[in-house]
C-alpha cells in the first residue's frame, strides 16, 4: 500500500529561521512521483514541486529546497530565512505510475512563522 | 477568473438531504479530480475524470456519492441521503494531460451536515 507520513504536526519558528519539514513515504511502485503542496488559510492548495523517482537531484528554488533520498524514502522540504507569508499547512504527496492525478497526501504540517 | 471555481463555497444541510457541489475547471484542462478533506487531515482522493468519463472512481466511499462531467468541462459531485460523517471540505482540481500530479485546486466547498 502507498502511504505518506508527515510526523511533524505543527512547527513554530521565528522569522528568518530556517525550517525543515519532514516527509517519509511508502510505495511498491518502481516509478512514482513525489510532491509538496502549500495550503494557505484561504484553503486553496498550491503546487510547489514534483520529483520523479528516477531523479534524486536536490532542487533549490529561491528560499525553498528539497532533499529526495530514495535510500531512506524521504522527501524533505527546507525553507531558508522563513517569512511570515510562509505560514500555511504543507502537504507532502505521492502518486503511482498508473493514475498520476490520484495523489496520496500526508496529514500535513502546520507551519507558523512569527514576526 | 482563470482558476478552478467551486460553488457553493459553503453548504449547510440536514441529515438525509440531497446535495450537489459544482466545479468549473480551468479552460483546456481535460483532467478533473474530486478530493475530500476532513479537519486536520490531508485531502483524500474521490474520483478522476479524463474528458467526460470517470477514469477512476475508486475513492468514492459508497453508492451515495456520484459525480458527472457530461460535456467534459463542468463537473457536479452529488451526495444522496447525506450523513453527518459527510461533513468536510470537498476540493476540486484540474490539470493538463500528461503533467503528472500538478493539480490546480479550487478553494473548496465546505459541507456541513447537521
Amino acid at each position: 500500500a502507498q502511504k505518506v507520513t508527515q510526523a511533524q504536526t505543527e512547527i513554530s519558528v521565528v522569522e528568518k529561521e530556517d525550517v525543515t519539514l519532514d516527509c517519509v513515504y511508502e510505495t511498491r511502485d518502481t516509478t512514482y512521483y513525489l510532491f509538496w503542496y502549500k495550503q494557505p488559510p484561504s484553503g486553496e492548495l498550491v503546487f510547489l514541486i514534483r520529483r520523479n523517482s528516477f531523479d534524486e537531484q536536490n532542487e533549490i528554488s529561491g528560499r525553498y529546497s528539497w532533499n529526495f533520498q530514495k535510500s531512506t524514502s524521504s522527501f524533505n522540504f527546507t525553507i531558508t530565512a522563513s517569512q511570515v507569508v510562509d505560514s500555511a499547512v504543507y502537504f507532502c504527496a505521492l502518486t503511482g505510475s498508473g493514475n498520476t492525478g490520484k495523489l496520496i497526501f500526508g496529514q500535513g504540517t502546520t507551519l507558523q512563522v512569527k514576526p | 477568473g482563470a482558476g478552478v471555481s467551486q460553488t457553493p463555497s459553503n453548504k449547510v444541510t440536514e441529515k438525509g438531504k440531497y446535495v450537489e457541489l459544482r466545479c468549473d475547471p480551468i479552460s483546456g484542462h481535460t483532467a478533473l479530480y474530486w478530493y475530500r478533506q476532513s479537519l486536520g487531515q490531508g485531502p483524500e482522493f474521490l474520483i478522476y475524470f479524463q474528458g467526460t468519463g470517470a477514469a477512476d472512481d475508486s475513492g468514492l466511499p459508497n453508492d451515495r456519492f456520484f459525480a458527472v462531467r457530461p460535456e467534459g468541462s463542468v463537473s457536479t459531485l452529488k451526495i444522496q441521503r447525506t450523513e453527518r460523517g459527510d461533513s468536510a471540505v470537498y476540493l476540486c482540481a484540474s490539470s493538463l494531460p500528461g503533467v503528472a500530479g500538478e493539480l490546480f485546486f479550487g478553494e473548496g466547498s465546505r459541507l456541513t451536515v447537521l
